[in-house]
C-alpha cells in the first residue's frame, strides 16, 4: 500500500519568508509526527498528533513554528519568518497508535534551504 | 526528560568484520528499544527493537542487547556487508511518552 508522503520534497526560500511542509501519513494511522534532522545530525523532535490534537509540543523550537492537522489525516507544518538555522530535511513519520512500541514510517522529508 | 547517547557517531568497517554501536540512556522508567536505519537518501526504517523484559534479541546477522541495571543497549551486526553501511539511529521510551532518539551513528562498511 501506499507509505507517507510529503510535499514538497525540495523547498527553496528566502529569509523571512514563510513555507507550509505537508505530510499525507498512511491511512488509517492515528499518530503523526514530525522531525527535523539537520546535516549531520539526529531527529529532533518537534511534534506529535494523536488524531488532530497535538499533545506534546514541546519540541517546536520557537512560535515561528506551528502544526496543524485536519481529519485525522493530512498534516501541516508552518514556519513563519525563515532563518538559515531552519535549513535541514523536515521528516514526517506516521503509526497506527501514539504508543511508543508500535512502528513509526518515515515519510521521505522535505528537504528546506533557506538562503 | 530521557536523554540518549549514542557511540560511536562513526564508525568503519571491514567486509565480514563486525559492528557494534553503544547507546545509553537515562530515564530508568524506559522500557522499549528500537533501532532504525536510514540508507544515503532514504528515510528511516526499523530494523529490531527489543523491550525491558528481555536481555537479548536476533534477528539473522543483527542483535540487540540490554542492560537495564547499567542502561545501557548495543546493536551488534556480524558478517558485514555494503548494503549494512548507513546511518544507524537508536531510540528509547517508556510507556506514554515519546520516543526519544540518539544522535546516530554512521556505518561505512569497506569492501
Amino acid at each position: 500500500g501506499a507509505g507517507v508522503s510529503q510535499s514538497p520534497s525540495n523547498k527553496v526560500t528566502e529569509k523571512g519568508k514563510d513555507v507550509e511542509l505537508r505530510c499525507d501519513p498512511i491511512s488509517g494511522h492515528t499518530a503523526l509526527y514530525w522531525y527535523r534532522q539537520s546535516l549531520g545530525q539526529g531527529l529532533e523532535f518537534l511534534i506529535y498528533f494523536q488524531g488532530n490534537s497535538a499533545p506534546d509540543k514541546s519540541g517546536l523550537p520557537s512560535d515561528r513554528f506551528s502544526a496543524e492537522r485536519t481529519g485525522g489525516s493530512v498534516s501541516t507544518l508552518t514556519i513563519q519568518r525563515t532563518q538559515q538555522e531552519d535549513s535541514a530535511v523536515y521528516l514526517c513519520a506516521s503509526s497506527l497508535s501514539i504508543d511508543p512500541t508500535y512502528e513509526q514510517y518515515f515519510g521521505p522529508g522535505t528537504r528546506l534551504t533557506v538562503t | 526528560g530521557e536523554n540518549v547517547e549514542q557511540h560511536p557517531s562513526t564508525l568503519s568497517v571491514q567486509e565480514g568484520d563486525s559492528a557494534v554501536i553503544k547507546c545509553t540512556y537515562s530515564d530508568s522508567a524506559s522500557n522499549y528499544f528500537p533501532w532504525y536505519k536510514q540508507e544515503l537518501g532514504k528515510r528511516p526504517q526499523l530494523i529490531i527493537d527489543i523491550r525491558s523484559n528481555v536481555g537479548e534479541k536476533k534477528d539473522q546477522r543483527i542483535a540487540v542487547t540490554l542492560n537495564k541495571t547499567a542502561k545501557h543497549f548495543s546493536l551488534h551486526i556480524t558478517e558485514t556487508q555494503p548494503e549494512d553501511s548507513a546511518v544507524y539511529f537508536c531510540a528509547a521510551s517508556r510507556s506514554g511518552n515519546k520516543l526519544v532518539f540518539g544522535a546516530g551513528t554512521i556505518l561505512r562498511v569497506k569492501s
